[in-house]
């Protein structure tokens, strides 16, 4: 069956760093996403990509955080400069047109 | 991936019984809607999708019910078993939008 991909399953960083969460997509799909989950919170989006550029953004997507789709297929989501509150787990998911989404294990970012 | 807060609902229910689990929706606009099943440590699996002019629809020991007046959202199992116990998360899409916007979650607990 099919699969999204993510690695590294953990990252340890320190403050002020930049990481890259790496992702790949299920082959076929067109709408790729980064999704995180603070530890004991719910799930919330942070950014769409569609034909090759963000289609939609949350307010906690800013500045610090940019998404790419270096080749045909991988995606990424970098932060240039962590804060410790960037600390959660990040879920990359993808999904064909009108279809359901589907996620990934996700990247357990722990910024110290 | 963990998903438990303090705060987190939970239903315990003995193996073998049905489960319910409800959601109640934000956004009146909303016309997708999805039941995630969350492991520990896992990332959210799709489990069941209802579209907004459905009032309900069935899986395999799943029913998902809609009701729109209310903007409620319900996830029914059948003869419950231990390896449903998870976090159960609904979410709802928008019809100008492929973002998922999760709820709080209910854990389920399936007592042997």
């Amino acid at each position: 069956e099919p699969e999204v991909t993510q690695t590294p399953s953990h990252q340890v960083t320190q403050m002020g760093q930049e990481v890259i969460l790496r992702c790949v997509p299920i082959s076929n799909h067109l709408y790729f996403y980064w999704y995180r989950q603070i530890l004991g919170q719910k799930v919330e989006f942070l950014v769409s990509f569609y034909n090759n550029e963000i289609s939609e953004k949350s307010e906690i997507f800013d500045d610090q955080f940019s998404v790419e789709r270096p080749d045909g297929s991988n995606f990424t989501l970098k932060i240039r400069s962590t804060k410790l509150e960037d600390s959660a787990m990040y879920f990359c998911a993808s999904s064909g047109w009108l279809a359901e989404a589907f996620f990934g294990q996700g990247t357990r970012l722990t910024v110290v | 991936g963990e998903s438990v807060g303090l705060h987190l609902p939970t239903l315990s229910v003995q193996e073998g019984d049905n489960s319910i689990i409800n959601c109640a929706y934000s956004n009146s606009a909303s016309d997708y809607f999805i039941w995630y099943k969350q492991e520990s440590g896992k990332g959210p699996q799709f489990i069941i999708d209802i579209r907004s002019n459905m009032d309900k629809r069935q899986g395999q020991r799943v029913t998902v019910l809609l009701n729109k007046t209310v903007k409620h959202l319900s996830l029914q199992i059948a003869a419950t078993q231990p390896g449903d116990s998870a976090v159960y998360f609904c979410a709802e899409r928008g019809d100008s939008s492929y973002k998922l916007i999760f709820g709080s979650g209910t854990r389920l607990l399936v007592r042997p």
